[in-house]
């Protein structure tokens, strides 16, 4: 049972461009919510957070949002770059337990 | 501050043999983490240590496998008669006690077996 999902494995955008990437989860009670990037031959690095108190989160060029209701969130990166090409984690969790992570969605930024 | 360090990166080896990973947490970091990620997959908790003391325990992991963090800096984790199906990346992740919502992981290390 997967209780957090990403159901692109990929996705292709022209850089300069706007990057959406999405995430759905099941578990009404995830609190807070992480976005990782991961590189190859690289572990993921933490790149944005969103507690579930809040619907918005920026900082520089990415951007997550929250839809509780609708149990999505989505992380947008604008303007997109090619160093922004690798894979991304949206991870959740539940208060006092440990992160679930989806399986990732592959974003290319071409040049 | 050098980052979370694992050794080796990559092992490979023969069914029923035993291998060991190491890691290395962010100096200041008190809690420790190991996940495992298969292709396509993202990263599966399987445990994890606060100090020395092992809090938790995923069901993923099972008799075959131990960790252990014994002066509450670096940590290991064995894995016993290794099987074909625990071909994967371990990946180990720290951090503080007072920011434990963030993860910082290490570069992982990739178990194959024969």
């Amino acid at each position: 049972d997967q209780q957090v999902k990403q159901n692109s494995p990929s996705l292709s955008v022209q850089e300069g461009r706007i990057s959406i990437l999405n995430c759905d989860y099941t578990n009404s009670m995830f609190d807070y919510f992480l976005w990782y990037k991961k590189y190859p031959a690289e572990g993921p690095t933490f790149l944005i957070s969103i507690s579930s108190i809040k619907d918005k989160n920026e900082d520089g060029r990415f951007t997550v949002f929250l839809n509780k209701s609708a149990k999505h969130l989505s992380l947008h990166i604008v303007p997109s770059q090619p160093g922004d090409s690798a894979v991304y984690f949206c991870a959740a969790r539940h208060y006092g337990q440990n992160f679930v992570f989806g399986p990732g969605t592959r974003l290319s930024v071409l040049p | 501050d050098t980052g979370v360090s694992q050794d080796p990166r990559h092992k490979i080896t023969k069914r029923g043999q035993n291998v060991t990973f190491r890691c290395d947490p962010i100096s200041e970091h008190n809690r420790l983490y190991w996940y495992r990620q298969t292709l396509g997959q993202g990263p599966e908790f399987l445990t994890y240590f606060q100090n020395e003391a092992q809090l938790e325990k995923s069901r993923l992991l099972s008799d075959r496998f131990s960790a252990e963090r014994p002066k509450g800096s670096f940590s290991t984790l064995e894995i016993q008669r290794t099987e074909q199906g625990d071909s994967a990346m371990y990946l180990c992740a720290s951090s503080k006690r007072d920011t434990v919502l963030v993860l910082t992981f290490g570069a992982g290390s990739r178990l194959t077996v024969l």
